[in-house]
């Protein structure tokens, strides 16, 4: 079973701290993907990887980086956190198919103060 | 512009069939995905259509139509665990970035 874990389920912070929010995976997936999720909107792609130390921009990477020095590992970072980055942050990875799926990791509840 | 459409909530009854639709416009096409989420859980699969028509599996269908920017995702014998959002997803282009844009997903509720 291909399996996607997150560092944090829940995470507080205060505003203008630097949050690292990591992302492991363990089927040597080529492709892994950021995304925030918020009601009415939907899941959006922050920033996505399809190789080691590659990344691309998604739909809305201002205020994030991310970091991938290792294929099973993807690091989301905001820089100075801010209140309007209190979201769900979902991780997934997928194999470079494209009929393949995305798996997903279960989901960190970041809340900026 | 990418653009999914699909409907915010719907109620359905234990044992029932419920059709859930998505629609979409978007730049290219190369698939689509439907995906399950319950609350506070992450997305899991469902299937993925990328020709015309029906693909079954169990209890769940999903049905395609390129030439109308068209889908739904029926889901057969409702079980109160059917309660969760369901999440449309196409993938555009052919980049091999498999870059997916998703609808805001359409939350159903399985009553007795």
């Amino acid at each position: 079973d291909v399996k996607v874990t997150q560092s944090s389920r829940y995470l507080v912070k205060r505003t203008g701290e630097k949050v690292f929010l990591e992302c492991v995976q363990d089927m040597d997936h080529e492709n892994m993907f950021w995304y925030r999720q918020d009601p009415g909107l939907g899941l959006r792609l922050i920033y996505f990887s399809y190789d080691v130390k590659m990344k691309e921009k998604g739909d809305i990477p201002e205020g994030y980086s991310v970091s991938r020095e290792k294929k099973e590992r993807f690091s989301l970072i905001l820089e100075s956190a801010s209140t309007n980055q209190t979201s769900m942050y979902l991780c997934a990875s997928s194999s470079r198919t494209n009929t393949e799926t995305q798996y997903f990791g279960p989901g960190t509840r970041l809340l900026v103060l | 512009g990418q653009n999914i459409d699909q409907p915010t909530e719907m109620t359905a009854t234990e044992g029932a069939i419920v059709q859930i639709n998505c629609t979409y416009q978007t730049s290219g096409f190369n698939g689509l995905f439907w995906y399950q989420q319950h609350a506070g859980e992450a997305p899991t699969f469902l299937s993925y259509n990328v020709l015309d028509g029906l693909e079954e599996k169990g209890r769940f269908s999903s049905f395609l139509s390129r030439s109308k920017g068209y889908s739904y995702l029926l889901l057969k014998e409702l079980q109160m665990k059917d309660s969760a959002s369901y999440l449309c997803a196409v993938l555009p282009q052919d980049t091999g970035f498999q870059k997916l844009v998703f609808g805001t997903g359409t939350r159903l509720l399985v009553s007795p």
